[in-house]
């Protein structure tokens, strides 16, 4: 069954470095998602690409955080520097361009990596 | 205000009850309904899908939703132990609008 690929599955860093995640979604899904989960919290959206091009990153913290999708394929999501309040768990997720607008609201996670800056 | 409000819990049930978990949202053009399962240390995964107002059925989890009192609930029916996850209620405008979640509420099934 496709699935989204996630890596790493665990980060450990120290406050100040850089911190790089990556997202493989399921092969021909248009639309990619970036979710940070805060532990006892829901997800929240950080940034969401269509094919290549971000569609909506109102929530991305512009300073540190960056993420690209170069050819619409997969993902990175970059931080730098990594802050204390940035542990949390980075959820990748996508959806299909389906034949009815309806399909691509059904958004498949991966594992997530679960940071913990130090 | 949060868009969606989804109470914590945590919600402990003895094995075999019917468990029923809910939601409330503030956004009237959400037409898309969702509702995930995550287990601990795991991504969220769908469980039950809904367009619009009215009730959908697989297994032992039915999906319920009112628009009209931005109201929507997962019953579990015949609880079992495995179903011991956090269930995150979410939604959309649909189309390529972004889905909103919950906060989950951990549910606790007790053999």
């Amino acid at each position: 069954e496709a699935e989204v690929a996630q890596s790493p599955r665990y980060k450990i860093t120290e406050k100040s470095q850089a911190v790089a995640f990556w997202c493989d979604p399921i092969s021909g899904h248009a639309t990619l998602y970036w979710y940070r989960q805060i532990l006892g919290q829901g997800p929240e959206l950080l940034v969401q690409f269509q094919d290549e091009s971000v569609v909506d990153d109102s929530q991305l913290p512009k300073d540190r955080f960056s993420a690209e999708r170069l050819k619409g394929v997969d993902s990175t999501l970059k931080i730098q520097p990594a802050e204390l309040g940035d542990s949390a768990m980075y959820l990748c997720a996508s959806s299909g361009r389906g034949s009815s607008l309806s399909m691509n609201t059904e958004a498949f996670f991966g594992q997530g990596t679960r940071l913990t800056v130090v | 205000q949060k868009e969606v409000e989804q109470d914590p819990g945590p919600l402990s049930v003895p094995e075999g009850a019917i468990v029923s978990l809910n939601c409330t949202y503030s956004n009237s053009a959400f037409q898309y309904f969702m509702w995930y399962r995550q287990y601990s240390r795991k991504g969220p995964e769908l469980l039950m899908y809904t367009y619009s107002s009215g009730n959908k059925e697989d297994g032992r989890f039915t999906a319920q939703v009112d628009k009209s009192s931005k109201y929507i609930s997962l019953f579990i029916r015949d609880s079992q132990p495995s179903d011991s996850a956090t269930y995150l209620c979410a939604m959309s405008r649909g189309g390529y609008q972004k889905v909103t979640f919950g906060t989950g509420t951990k549910l606790q099934v007790i053999p």
